[in-house]
């Protein structure tokens, strides 16, 4: 099925760091998400954009919607131990079809 | 309130067997969406359902059959299944809105082993 490109695949940084991950596409998108998914658990939202250009933080977390509506950016300042996991873009596309697609993840990985 | 709940969390079977999964949303989601997720391909959509009738429906064979309850409560059925059917399904909730600005809610999967 159709996927998203996000990038890196995986990082293993120092506590402390800061981490920026993204995803492309080559459709646009009304809608991008971001999750985090620990182990054996589903995937939990951390953020969601709306709109081109919206730039949203959670905490340590800053995500954008692309103004150009084909790609999006997760930063993670300062990161500490619990950051570790996969973190997952999701574009809801524009038009009718209510399907999320989804990047295949960026493993995190922190050295305390 | 409660989030998505999926029973069992963990399932072994073997080839040729059937399976059925189960999913509760959270309370005052009308939609459901099931997920397959393997290492390698990510997350997959199955499908969706929304007021007991499928609404989308991703590309997987028709061994992968789902239906949604009038309580909104769902569950996927895999018959005779196959070792390649091992991974994590994934449920999730939404609320449905008519807009396509909407988020959804996951449960913590159940996990397959297929021997």
């Amino acid at each position: 099925g159709q996927q998203l490109n996000q990038s890196p695949q995986s990082m293993f940084i120092q506590e402390g760091e800061d981490v920026s991950m993204n995803c492309t596409s080559s459709s646009i998108f009304n809608t991008w998400l971001w999750y985090k998914q620990d182990p054996g658990e589903g995937p939990v939202l951390l953020i969601a954009l709306y709109k081109a250009g919206e730039l949203t933080s959670n905490g340590r977390l800053t995500a954008q919607f692309g103004i150009t509506r084909k790609d999006s950016f997760l930063n993670i300042s300062a990161s500490i131990p619990s950051d570790v996991g996969i973190y997952f873009c999701a574009g809801l596309n524009a038009g009718n079809n209510r399907k999320l697609i989804w990047g295949l993840g960026t493993s995190l990985a922190v050295n305390p | 309130k409660a989030g998505v709940t999926q029973t069992p969390r963990y399932l072994i079977k073997t080839r040729g067997q059937q399976v059925t999964l189960s999913c509760s949303p959270i309370s005052g989601h009308r939609s459901v969406s099931w997920y397959q997720q393997t290492p390698g391909q990510g997350l997959q959509f199955l499908f969706e359902y929304f007021s007991e009738t499928q609404r989308n429906k991703g590309n997987f064979p028709g061994r992968f059959s789902g239906r949604q309850f009038s309580n909104s409560r769902s569950e996927m059925n895999v018959s005779t299944l196959e070792l390649g059917d091992s991974a994590l399904y994934l449920c999730a909730s939404s609320l449905a809105a008519r807009t396509l600005q909407e988020t959804q809610y996951f449960g913590p999967g159940t996990r397959l082993l297929v021997l």
